[in-house]
């Protein structure tokens, strides 16, 4: 079984650029969340994808988007990228939709903005 | 919205016992999660209640009061590998996403030899 995999692990940028960020969910798993996790805080919620769609997003401005791909792949992207945005962004997947299911986290993308 | 609180930082001996707290204020809650965390890697789940008590996993126990917002994480026979990061996490059926977690800062658990 195949768990969670994000792409690249660390990633540096300049501000005001774009970034994409990559995450495979683990097999079987048709929900993705991904979540930004600053350091020494715990990880806050950015928004999730539920077969393709959209369905829950957290206090993140539109500049953060994603898209989740038929395989249940899935890409963040951010835009107009800031100093505050530094963070280790974490992708995680669960089976389905059922809110008792724990969440499988990969090891996460460093994102560091200069 | 959600308020989770938990001690930063803990420090207890090899062999020993250690309880770490967690209080949590929702408005629909729909159940609570721990997590490990070591540092530089991803997340890893030990427990979930929902209902009200103890739930035992091995050397990890995980309480529950829905009453109070409260639940414990008991980690027994500490070893030098229990260092991490752990994490509290509450599901809210009327946030956003009903299947979002919302995190605790963490409390960074140090075990001494």
């Amino acid at each position: 079984e195949t768990g969670v995999t994000q792409s690249p692990t660390h990633l540096i940028k300049t501000r005001g650029q774009q970034v994409t960020l990559r995450c495979s969910s683990q097999s079987g798993h048709n929900t993705v969340s991904w979540y930004q996790q600053a350091l020494g805080q715990g990880p806050q919620f950015i928004f999730q994808y539920y077969r393709e769609e959209e369905n829950g997003r957290g206090n993140f401005p539109p500049r953060f988007s994603g898209l989740q791909f038929p395989n249940y792949s899935s890409e963040l992207n951010v835009n107009a990228l800031e100093l505050d945005d530094s963070a280790l962004y974490l992708c995680a997947s669960s089976p389905g939709e059922a809110t008792n299911e724990k969440l499988f986290f990969g090891s996460g993308t460093q994102l560091s903005v200069l | 919205g959600q308020n989770i609180d938990q001690p930063t930082e803990m420090t207890a001996t090899e062999g020993a016992i250690v309880q770490i707290n967690c209080t949590y204020q929702t408005s629909g809650f729909n159940g609570l999660f721990w997590y490990q965390q070591h540092a530089g890697e991803a997340p890893t789940f030990l427990s979930y209640n929902v209902l009200d008590g103890l739930e035992e996993k091995g050397r990890f126990s995980s309480f529950l009061s829905r009453s109070k917002g409260y639940s414990y994480l008991l980690l027994k026979e500490l070893q030098m590998k229990d260092s991490a990061s752990y994490l509290c996490a509450v599901r809210d059926w009327k946030t956003g996403s009903a299947r979002q977690l919302t995190f605790g800062s963490g409390t960074q658990l140090t075990v001494l030899p």
